[in-house]
């Protein structure tokens, strides 16, 4: 079952421009997580935001949570070639057993070009 | 350094032929998980394991097997593989306690079944 959807599905953009990523989710959470591919290759921890959290930055990195509407959003400002790549972002869920069961959405494709 | 290392990288084999493919991990992390990841699916959760001779079904677990005989390894077995399973395969290694959750991926295993 997928929680974490994310839009849009692809996205295009030059170099310099800010690129906005969004994430809606559907259960409660114990925080969400955003992650990067670069084709084919396994995802990179990006950034995590607790439940009790409504912003948080990395870098040239920002995340938002909004637990009342069960969305996220990525902000990527400045962006560079190098950032073109895969983010999906992740919701962690408290499951039977104690453990936080992570969820993936289904990504969305950016490309920065030159 | 935090590494995950899964083997093979490709592998292309014929229906019902058994295949393994390993996972190794270097953080002593008792939470492992194994995704196949699908155009417009995302990742998708196959089999998890919480320690040591304690694994459990995810969401797509038809037709794999898993062990986990130590900490260190998570083997993903297909006993009699088919077309459908054709698909790209990641491991996980995930840190987890309270709030804070972080899966570290292996490069993955695309898989190609004729």
């Amino acid at each position: 079952s997928q929680q974490g959807e994310e839009d849009p599905q692809a996205l295009s953009i030059q170099e310099g421009e800010n690129a906005t990523m969004n994430c809606s989710y559907k259960t409660s959470i114990n925080n969400l997580q955003w992650y990067r591919q670069n084709s084919g290759r396994g995802l990179v921890h990006l950034i995590l935001i607790r439940s009790n959290e409504r912003e948080k930055h990395s870098g040239r990195l920002r995340v938002t949570l909004d637990t009342s509407k069960k969305s996220s959003s990525l902000l990527i400002t400045a962006s560079r070639a190098a950032d073109t790549a895969s983010y999906f972002c992740a919701t962690a869920n408290m499951f039977s057993g104690g453990y936080n069961k992570l969820i993936f959405g289904a990504g969305t494709r950016l490309a920065v070009h030159p | 350094e935090a590494q995950v290392t899964q083997n093979p990288r490709y592998l292309i084999t014929v229906t019902g032929k058994k295949l393994t493919v390993t996972c190794s991990q270097n953080m002593n992390h008792e939470y492992m998980s194994w995704y196949r990841q699908d155009p417009g699916l995302g990742l998708r959760q196959i089999y998890y394991s919480m320690n040591v001779e304690v694994t459990d079904k995810g969401d797509v677990p038809e037709g794999y097997k898993v062990s986990r005989k130590e900490k260190r390894n998570f083997p993903l077995i297909l006993e009699s593989p088919s077309p459908n399973q054709t698909s790209l395969y990641f491991c996980a290694s995930i840190l987890t306690g309270g709030t804070n959750t972080e899966a570290f991926f292996g490069q993955g295993t695309r898989l190609t079944v004729v």
